[in-house]
């Protein structure tokens, strides 16, 4: 299947500094891709839809200027936590589509914020 | 997208067959039933997805009854490494393929 990789796979911030998280489709061009975040012993939250070349559309509740998302390329889209407190501490996850049906997830980001 | 209802936890023995259920009482016609895992701390792994027809791929079958209302994740020879959550989804193929995870089932295979 195709892969999707994401940088860093971990990472620590003080509150108030902003993290850009990366997410790649390896293997194939992905004009739509999906960010996700997960809290500890909880379900995966789907947070928006990112489309090349165009804004991203957010879902209800998610704030989208906390919450920065910019897909510059058919292989690269990024999210970047403004401003970040230790509620956004969560594990962040990206997705891709290829031409088929399928989604392809990449490994995961934990955020951690002190 | 449909809602799915799944058990919260299984147990499965090593070497047996995993079966996970999962009811979706409001799907559409139209509406695909995808099946993800998730092994801790790790992003959702692809696993199957069918539409009315029963699956079969080198990891799983998919049984879909015939009103579509609920199906059956099998897994063959359930190992150790098959122990994640389980997570059944269902939606249009063409809403732009977002997925709306629910709550999963925690499947622990023991030796």
């Amino acid at each position: 299947g195709a892969v999707v990789s994401q940088h860093p796979s971990w990472v620590i911030c003080k509150s108030g500094t902003s993290v850009k998280i990366e997410c790649r489709s390896l293997d194939f061009q992905a004009t739509t891709m999906f960010w996700y975040r997960q809290f500890p012993k909880q379900s995966l939250m789907l947070m928006a839809t990112s489309n090349e070349g165009s804004k991203a559309t957010y879902e209800q509740g998610v704030e989208k200027d906390k919450f920065l998302i910019n897909h510059a390329s058919l292989t690269l889209s990024t999210l970047t936590v403004t401003s970040a407190h230790p509620e956004d501490s969560s594990f962040y996850i990206c997705s891709a589509r290829d031409q088929a049906v399928e989604q392809f997830f990449g490994p995961g980001t934990r955020l951690t914020v002190l | 997208d449909a809602k799915t209802t799944q058990p919260t936890s299984m147990d499965c023995a090593e070497g047996r067959a995993a079966n996970l259920p999962c009811n979706h009482s409001t799907i559409s016609g139209n509406e695909y039933v995808y099946w993800y895992r998730q092994i801790h701390s790790q992003g959702p792994q692809y696993i199957i997805h069918g539409l009315k027809n029963n699956e079969t791929n080198e990891m799983a079958s998919l049984i879909i009854t015939e009103d579509r209302k609920s199906s059956t994740l099998i897994l063959p020879h359930a190992t150790l490494r098959d122990t994640a959550v389980y997570y059944c989804i269902v939606r249009v193929a063409y809403n732009f393929n977002k997925f709306y995870f629910g709550s999963g089932t925690k499947l622990n295979v023991k030796p």
